[in-house]
């Protein structure tokens, strides 16, 4: 039932920038709800990353940044360090639904 | 510091009924500030939204696709909630996590989820 759309996978090299997309529609992400990012790790819970689109929960690094366009979000790691190797999912509202949807994932791989 | 366990059986025959609850430690499940919700990930795959209610256990949102078989309920007295999940196949086979949803000022998001427990539908 993922009705967003993310990258299965991302890589880039220690220090570099790498994103992330989540693509939706215009019942979830398009129609103005907030889009929310988890991070992941093997055999762990999900740990919230990103709220109201843009905004670090406290003890979040500053190199996790969130943006949101028309119907897309993103998810942006700059200085990419080997511990950011994690599975990454965007979250949000959808009204034809009438629930919460999680994004499809993205595995996050640092070379 | 808030944590939230779950607990319930591993394994559930097909055609049963999983159920599952999650205490909550270190604050009160009674807090008019926040839902309180399920999300199951089957393995190897993506996280996908069961159902949330409030402390009151008078309001509840469940997955459309699941409210035929759910049932989300809450014991205060017990700072615990729990899920029953009716007619169980393979498809339900999954880790179940619990986790506190908080108002972010537009939606709700789990700022807090359990560790999660692993149950497999099977005979």
């Amino acid at each position: 039932q993922s009705v967003l759309t993310q990258p299965p996978s991302v890589s880039g090299a220690p220090g570099q920038r790498v994103t992330i997309s989540c693509s939706g529609s215009s019942s979830n992400i398009g129609a103005g709800y907030d889009v929310f990012w988890y991070q992941q790790f093997p055999g762990t819970a999900p740990k919230l990353l990103i709220y109201s689109s843009s905004h670090r929960p406290s003890g979040v690094p500053d190199r996790f940044s969130g943006s949101k366009s028309g119907t897309s979000a993103s998810l942006a790691i700059t200085g990419l360090q080997a511990e950011d190797e994690a599975d990454y999912y965007c979250q949000s509202y959808d009204n034809s639904l009438s629930g919460y949807v999680f994004g499809t994932g993205s595995k996050v791989t640092v070379l | 510091q808030l944590q939230l366990q779950e607990s319930g059986p591993g394994l559930v025959n097909p055609s049963g009924t999983l159920s599952l609850t999650c205490t909550v430690s270190g604050g009160s499940i009674r807090s008019s500030a926040y839902y309180w919700g399920w999300i199951r990930q089957p393995p190897g795959k993506g996280l996908e939204w069961i159902g949330n209610i409030y402390y009151s256990g008078a309001t509840y949102y469940y997955n459309s696709s699941l409210k035929s078989r759910l049932s989300i309920s809450i014991d205060t007295s017990e700072n615990q909630f729990s899920l029953k999940l009716s007619s169980v196949t393979a498809a339900d086979t999954a880790i179940y996590y619990c986790a506190r949803v908080m108002y972010y000022g537009t939606e709700d998001a789990f700022d807090i989820w359990g560790q999660g427990t692993m149950v497999t539908v099977s005979s």
